[in-house]
């Protein structure tokens, strides 16, 4: 398998643009995390969805962010319109149902918004 | 609410020279604790996980121990291919469905030749 693939790798915008972050998790994985990381914060879990529904969004900053999953291979994150401190690493990760067990990360997306 | 602490921040050693970062947890029935190496510009990439108190788990130059409280990573005489930021984590309570990984900030070790 070739893991977890995020796209793109790194993306420079402009404040006010919209911003499309995406993912394609592993097969038969039925949970997906997005999660922040920042020098300051650390990694933060955004949302997950667990069999393409979304479970806990609680960790949204704020309405400018959204995210969907569409089918169990794909899923996006959305940040409208974008601003300086959205700047960060954003990564994806999947996981399969077993109870209690790891999950992967892909390589993240590298955000900067000038 | 759940908090996982890694210390210290940042540690710097001599090849060789065996030291040991720390994870303490406040998280109430503790389902499993998880370490990842994170490597510069890559994602968090899963090393072990320890389910009990007492449980031991090794891989090569490492070693994870866990208490009731804690979690210890023991490095045995580190290489500089050891360097990169070590990351725990706990899961996160949720009522109903599943639940996600809660991270520490992370040590940042560096080994020098």
């Amino acid at each position: 398998d070739a893991g977890v693939i995020q796209s793109p790798r790194h993306e420079v915008t402009e404040m006010g643009q919209e911003v499309t972050l995406r993912c394609k998790p592993i097969s038969g994985h039925d949970y997906l995390f997005w999660y922040r990381q920042t020098m300051m914060r650390g990694l933060e879990l955004l949302i997950y969805f667990n069999n393409n529904v979304p479970i806990d969004d609680s960790g949204m900053p704020e309405d400018r962010f959204s995210a969907k999953m569409p089918n169990a291979s794909f899923s996006t994150l959305k940040i409208q319109p974008s601003e300086p401190r959205d700047s960060a690493v954003y990564f994806c990760a999947s996981r399969p149902a077993k109870e209690v067990t790891e999950a992967f990360f892909g390589q993240g997306t590298r955000l900067t918004v000038v | 609410e759940d908090q996982v602490t890694q210390s210290p921040e940042a540690l710097r050693l001599q090849e060789g020279e065996s030291s040991s970062l720390n994870c303490s947890y406040t998280v109430s029935g503790l389902r499993g604790l998880f370490w990842y190496r994170q490597d510069p510009g890559k994602g968090p990439e899963f090393l072990f996980t320890l389910y009990s108190a007492g449980e031991e788990k090794e891989k090569e130059r490492l070693k994870a121990t866990l208490t009731k409280k804690e979690s210890f990573l023991h490095i045995t005489a580190p290489k500089p291919e050891d360097s990169a930021t070590y990351l725990c984590a706990v899961p996160g309570v949720n009522s109903n469905s599943g639940y996600a990984l809660n991270f520490g900030k992370g040590t940042s070790l560096l080994v020098t030749p």
